[in-house]
């Protein structure tokens, strides 16, 4: 089993629409959780820290169930630019674990 | 302000050759982390060097070795390159160890070995 697993998508969804990505992790001693975006042959970018109690940054919001061993990304009112590939990443003990991304494509 | 800049940018080597891939943080930033990523893959972390001394390392062989120098800059170093070795190799900074705060990504340098 991978240490971080996502689902690969691809996501293809229309303008406006919520879309929602799931992240397992294998190790429970995990301390740090994120999300990177990465567009096309550029390098990730963070797009959020995620933390115990959840959180919010404009129409993105990030959730984290310890218990379950899952994280989640959800994406409101989706626009063009929110077109890439979404990277859960996890960290434990100077290892820091990617997971190999969804890729998402916003269309008009 | 500068970002994270890496050389260079894309290389061709041979199988057996050997490469050295170079990065600068951003200034202040004094740890730097070196990631391979492959087509279609995440980013994997190869190592990270905090204040010069080696943080922390990744499953990768002892074909692969890094260092930091006293400006904080760090070089990669790759020997006996295998045709699995191609990659985009991903250097980021971060003002303390990752995982506390944002890493900041270079461009990367694309290796084709052949």
């Amino acid at each position: 089993r991978k240490e971080v697993e996502q689902d690969p998508g691809p996501f293809n969804v229309p303008e406006g629409a919520t879309v929602a990505f799931n992240c397992t992790y294998s190790n429970s001693a995990s301390q740090s959780f994120f999300w990177y975006r990465q567009d096309c042959r550029k390098e990730p970018k963070l797009l959020m820290s995620v933390y115990s109690s959840g959180n919010e940054d404009g129409r993105f919001t990030a959730q984290l169930n310890r218990a379950s061993q899952y994280i989640s990304l959800l994406i409101r009112d989706s626009k063009l630019s929110d077109s890439a590939t979404y990277l859960c990443v996890v960290y434990n003990n100077n290892d820091m674990r990617f997971g190999a991304g969804t890729r998402l494509t916003v269309k008009p | 302000d500068a970002g994270v800049t890496q050389s260079p940018t894309h290389l061709i080597k041979t199988r057996g050759q050997q490469v050295t891939l170079r990065c600068s943080p951003i200034s202040g930033h004094k740890s730097v982390s070196w990631y391979q990523q492959v087509l279609g893959q995440g980013p994997q972390f190869i190592f990270q060097y905090y204040e010069k001394e080696e943080r922390g390392r990744g499953n990768f062989p002892d074909r692969f070795s890094a260092r930091q120098f006293p400006n904080y800059s760090s070089e990669l170093n790759v020997n006996a390159l295998l045709l699995g070795d191609s990659a985009l190799y991903l250097c980021a900074s971060s003002l303390g160890i990752q995982g506390v705060g944002e890493l900041f990504f270079g461009e990367g340098s694309r290796l084709t070995v052949l």
